[in-house]
C-alpha cells in the first residue's frame, strides 16, 4: 500500500463548477500537507500547505486536513480553464528546524476545465 | 521557477552512457531534493540533501549518485547501472525565509535514452 493515494482521475468540468481533489494517507506522522499544481512538460508549483489540521483558504482555493481521517482535500471555486493542470498532493513529517526530511507525493490528478 | 534551475532543459544520451544534471539554487534553501516524474507515477525521490557534504538515498536510489559540495548545488549523476533512466528529472528545495516555510521546484529536465 502506498503511502499517499489520489485518484488520478482524469476529471472533467464545466467552467464555474466546483471541483473537489482528495489525497488519503498512511503515516500519522505527516504534518505538513501541501497541494501542488503543475501544467504540462513544468515543475509543480506549491499551490498551498497546511500544518496539522484545519482549512486554509486562498483566493477560489480552499484546503482542509483532516488528521483523524487521514484524509486531505484541496477545492477549486468558480473552476477556469486556466485552471485546467495535474493536481498533486504531497505530505511532510517535518515538526520544525532545519531537519526538512522527505515530500511524499500522490500520484497526481489530471484536471480539465471546459468553457 | 523561485530561483532554482535546472540545465540542460531536454537531454539525449546513449544507453551506457553516465550523465549529469545539474541543480542550482540562489535561495539559501538548506534542503535539495531530486525526484523523477513517469506518466501516471506522480514523483517519487531519488536522493535529498539536508546539509552541505550530506545526503540521503530516497525511495528509489539505485543507479543514481549525488553530491552536495556548495549549499547552491546538488548535481545528479544517472548512470549506466540504471535500468529505465528516461524520464522527467525534478530538483527541489526547501527552506526557511522569516519563520515561514518556502519550498520550490526547478523547471526539470527531460532525459532520453536510447
Amino acid at each position: 500500500q502506498k503511502e499517499v493515494e489520489q485518484d488520478p482521475g482524469p476529471l472533467s468540468v464545466p467552467e464555474g463548477a466546483i471541483v473537489s481533489l482528495n489525497c488519503t494517507y498512511s503515516n500519522s506522522a505527516f504534518q505538513y500537507f501541501m497541494w501542488y499544481r503543475q501544467y504540462s512538460r513544468k515543475g509543480p508549483e506549491l499551490l498551498m500547505y497546511t500544518y496539522s489540521s484545519g482549512n486554509k483558504e486562498d483566493g477560489r482555493f480552499t484546503a482542509q486536513v483532516d488528521k483523524s481521517s487521514k484524509y486531505i482535500s484541496l477545492f477549486i471555486r468558480d473552476s477556469q480553464p486556466s485552471d485546467s493542470a495535474t493536481y498533486l498532493c504531497a505530505m511532510s513529517a517535518y515538526a520544525g528546524g532545519t531537519s526538512y526530511g522527505k515530500l511524499t507525493f500522490g500520484q497526481g490528478t489530471i484536471l480539465t476545465v471546459h468553457p | 521557477d523561485g530561483g532554482i534551475t535546472q540545465s540542460p532543459k531536454y537531454l539525449f544520451r546513449k544507453e551506457g552512457q553516465n550523465v549529469t544534471l545539474s541543480c542550482e539554487q540562489n535561495l539559501n534553501h538548506d534542503a535539495m531534493y531530486w525526484y523523477r516524474q513517469d506518466p501516471g507515477q506522480g514523483l517519487r525521490l531519488i536522493y535529498y540533501s539536508q546539509i552541505v557534504n550530506d545526503f540521503q538515498k530516497g525511495d528509489i536510489a539505485e543507479g543514481y549518485s549525488v553530491s552536495r559540495e556548495k549549499k547552491e548545488s546538488f548535481p545528479l549523476t544517472v548512470t549506466s547501472a540504471q535500468k529505465n533512466p528516461t524520464a522527467f528529472y525534478l530538483c527541489a528545495s526547501i527552506g526557511n525565509r522569516d519563520g515561514k516555510y518556502e519550498q520550490y521546484f526547478g523547471p526539470g529536465t527531460r532525459l532520453t535514452v536510447t
